[in-house]
């Protein structure tokens, strides 16, 4: 069965260093891979997502990926954090018309 | 960006009572969703929705839920009776194409309280 995981459900960072947040994914082809964040009291929100092509992809905010098909991973990254980026990060997959989210990291940035 | 509008933002009711969700979707958009979430963790899909039929539901989705969007007004979701086990935020989603390869577009959610 499918599945996607983020083996953190915590992570504290200071402002200004890099971050990485982990993702793994189970599915027996490339599914379509996504990252959302969500601010308190907020839906969620795209950041990036992926098809197909380059495995690093860009999103908003300083916000990229990187897709690894032989780790089935989709580790996010950004090279600085702000305390704004202070919030809930979902993993998710996409395939036969349904989404499926992890179970999501929370993020604190430490001034 | 493209917004989806939930209302109302909180709702208490008493068990047993029947709620009415509603979800304002981004106008042009086709496909639409209720999400559950139960203390800030993971999002639980509970049905799609496209051309005024339920096209998945999930085994959340129980027999006391109904989903309809009449006359492409509000995209509701309506649980009678309410049960305890029900208080979660809910969350309505929207997409212009089928789920696979299209970005959601969320609502900030419904938080329902059952007393």
């Amino acid at each position: 069965a499918q599945s996607v995981t983020q083996p953190d459900a915590r992570v504290t960072v200071s402002e200004g260093a890099s971050l990485q947040l982990r993702c793994k994914y189970s599915y027996s082809a490339t599914p379509y891979l996504f990252w959302y964040v969500q601010y308190p009291r907020q839906g969620l929100q795209l950041l990036l997502k992926y098809y197909s092509g380059d495995p690093v992809v860009q999103g908003v905010n300083g916000f990229e990926a990187e897709f690894s098909k032989s780790n089935s991973s989709f580790h996010l990254r950004k090279a600085s954090v702000h305390w704004s980026d202070s919030a809930v990060y979902f993993c998710a997959v996409s395939y036969n018309n349904r989404i499926f989210f992890g179970d999501g990291t929370q993020l604190v940035v430490k001034p | 960006g493209p917004k989806v509008l939930q209302i109302p933002s909180h709702q208490i009711i008493d068990m047993g009572q029947m709620v009415t969700l509603n979800c304002d979707p981004v106008s042009n958009h086709l496909y639409f969703y209720w999400y559950k979430q139960i203390l800030g963790q993971q999002m639980e899909f509970l049905v799609n929705f496209y051309n005024g039929k339920v096209m998945e539901k999930s085994k959340l989705f129980k027999d006391q839920f109904s989903v309809e969007r009449p006359d492409g007004s509000y995209f509701t979701l309506k649980i009678q009776p309410t049960a305890l086990e029900d208080s979660a935020v809910y969350f309505c989603a929207s997409s212009l194409a089928s789920a696979s390869a299209e970005t959601l577009y969320f609502g900030s959610g419904t938080r329902l309280t059952v007393l």
